[in-house]
């Protein structure tokens, strides 16, 4: 079975400055790999994600990721934060080949502050 | 309108007392979830339908039931509300997206959620 960890439970991070938000996965075959945002009292929406080729993800509002077999990680990053960004963050994976259901990390609550 | 709704968003009840919290959609998707999101805990799969006679057991079904009355419609029960089953509770749906061979993936919609709230 597949799993995701987000060792990070919080992030505060002053506005403008660059963000990186960390998850790791643990798989026995290959993932497909997901990032979700939770802004608050709001619902979970797709921020970007992964399937196949290019490693290096593009999602929306300025965040990418980045893929890294070799390492199981699939890190979100920002080069300039709003405070807009404050919300929570969610890494999930789910596993190539038949249907598999998606795992979701803990989440990683960003704090943008002024 | 918004594409996936549930009702209530807020809902006080207590030990006990049978509870119903509905999704409905309008995105067309054969497949439908709830996840209840406990804090630290992320989100952990109820239960899942992949067709109006397709239901499945998520990893936390017990305590719970489920009716998908039609492929918009995708309702959650408490039979016996007790405290621990207190958190938000989210509906999704999923697209079907068909790659090489048989690989394919889901990504979800979620809606707006509904607090639970048993005392």
């Amino acid at each position: 079975a597949q799993s995701v960890t987000q060792l990070d439970s919080q992030v505060p991070v002053f506005e403008e400055a660059p963000v990186e938000l960390r998850c790791n996965y643990s798989s026995s075959v290959s993932v497909y790999l997901f990032w979700y945002v939770q802004y608050p009292n709001q619902g979970l929406q797709l921020l970007l994600k992964y399937l196949s080729g290019s490693t290096l993800v593009k999602g929306i509002n300025g965040f990418e990721a980045e893929f890294n077999k070799s390492q199981t990680s699939f890190h979100l990053r920002k080069p300039s934060v709003h405070i807009s960004d404050t919300a929570e963050y969610f890494c999930a994976v789910s596993v190539m080949g038949g249907y598999q259901k998606v795992t979701f990390g803990t989440g990683t609550k960003l704090q943008v502050i002024p | 309108d918004a594409d996936v709704t549930q009702t209530p968003r807020n809902r006080i009840t207590k030990t006990g007392k049978r509870i119903m919290l509905e999704c409905s959609q309008t995105k067309g998707h054969d497949r439908m979830y709830w996840y209840r999101q406990d804090p630290g805990l992320g989100l952990r799969l109820i239960y899942y339908s992949f067709d109006v006679k397709d239901i499945n057991k998520g990893e936390i079904s017990d305590g719970y039931s489920v009716s998908r009355q039609a492929q918009a419609k995708f309702s959650l029960s408490l039979e016996s509300a007790i405290p621990n089953q207190t958190a938000l509770y989210f509906c999704a749906t999923s697209d079907f997206m068909g790659l090489a061979g048989d690989s394919y993936t889901d990504t979800q919609y979620f809606g707006p959620g509904t607090r639970l709230t048993v005392l």
